[in-house]
């Protein structure tokens, strides 16, 4: 099956810092999602890519569908404490959501 | 309109007792998935029921685990005999007609 390897695994940023983060696949999506869990939650979608080449911004956050449909990037500007969690990228293979172990966003005090 | 409600939260057991997790999808969906997570790891798809039916079980171990999703009731996923390596939290998913999946809470199953 599809692979999602997102980087970094983890992220220790100050308050008011943007951040990025991407994740690349073995083979091509015609989709990609981003969703963020707080500890303790399930997983709640963020963004929806439906297009290659696709820019979507959802408040502070961006995301980007890539040109060779193998790669997505998210952006979060100016951050805040209650971006405190982990965002997994992840993509629709027939009826199931393959995601990525997630990357880690600490937010340093 | 309440989200995906999902039964217990937290749930502890010894080895080789039954676990039964219990997942209510949200109102007027009719698809529900099951996904696991270990620490440290992202979901893992187990399988995806509609009423009274599987669909689709390839992610599900061959042995002691099973689901339904009965015509009335929650969708259950039962694990007979857990073992120490079938610890993490469990996530049950709901959508409209294969549309965008909805996630509950989680069961965090720890086995003693």
């Amino acid at each position: 099956g599809q692979q999602l390897n997102q980087s970094p695994q983890s992220m220790f940023i100050q308050e008011g810092e943007d951040v990025s983060m991407n994740c690349t696949s073995s083979s091509i999506f015609n989709t990609w999602l981003w969703y963020k869990q707080d500890p303790g939650e399930g997983p709640v979608l963020l963004i929806a890519l439906y297009k290659a080449g696709e820019l979507t911004s959802n408040g502070r956050l961006t995301a980007q569908f890539g040109i060779t449909r193998k790669d997505s990037f998210l952006n979060i500007s100016a951050s805040i404490p209650s971006d405190v969690g982990i965002y997994f990228c992840a993509g629709p293979e027939d009826d199931k959501i393959i995601f990525g172990k997630g990357t880690r966003l600490h937010i340093l005090p | 309109n309440a989200g995906v409600m999902q039964n217990p939260r937290h749930l502890v057991r010894r080895r080789g007792q039954e676990a039964r997790l219990r997942c209510s999808p949200m109102k007027g969906h009719s698809h529900v998935y099951w996904y696991r997570q270990l620490p440290e790891e992202g979901l893992k798809f187990m399988v995806y029921l509609q009423k009274e039916n599987i669909i689709d079980e390839s992610g599900m171990p061959k042995e002691r685990f099973s689901a339904e999703f009965p015509k009335e009731g929650p969708s259950i996923l039962r694990i007979q005999q857990v073992v120490r390596g079938d610890s993490a939290a469990y996530f049950c998913a709901s959508s409209l007609v294969n549309n965008e999946q909805f996630f509950g809470p989680g069961t965090r199953l720890t086995v003693l």
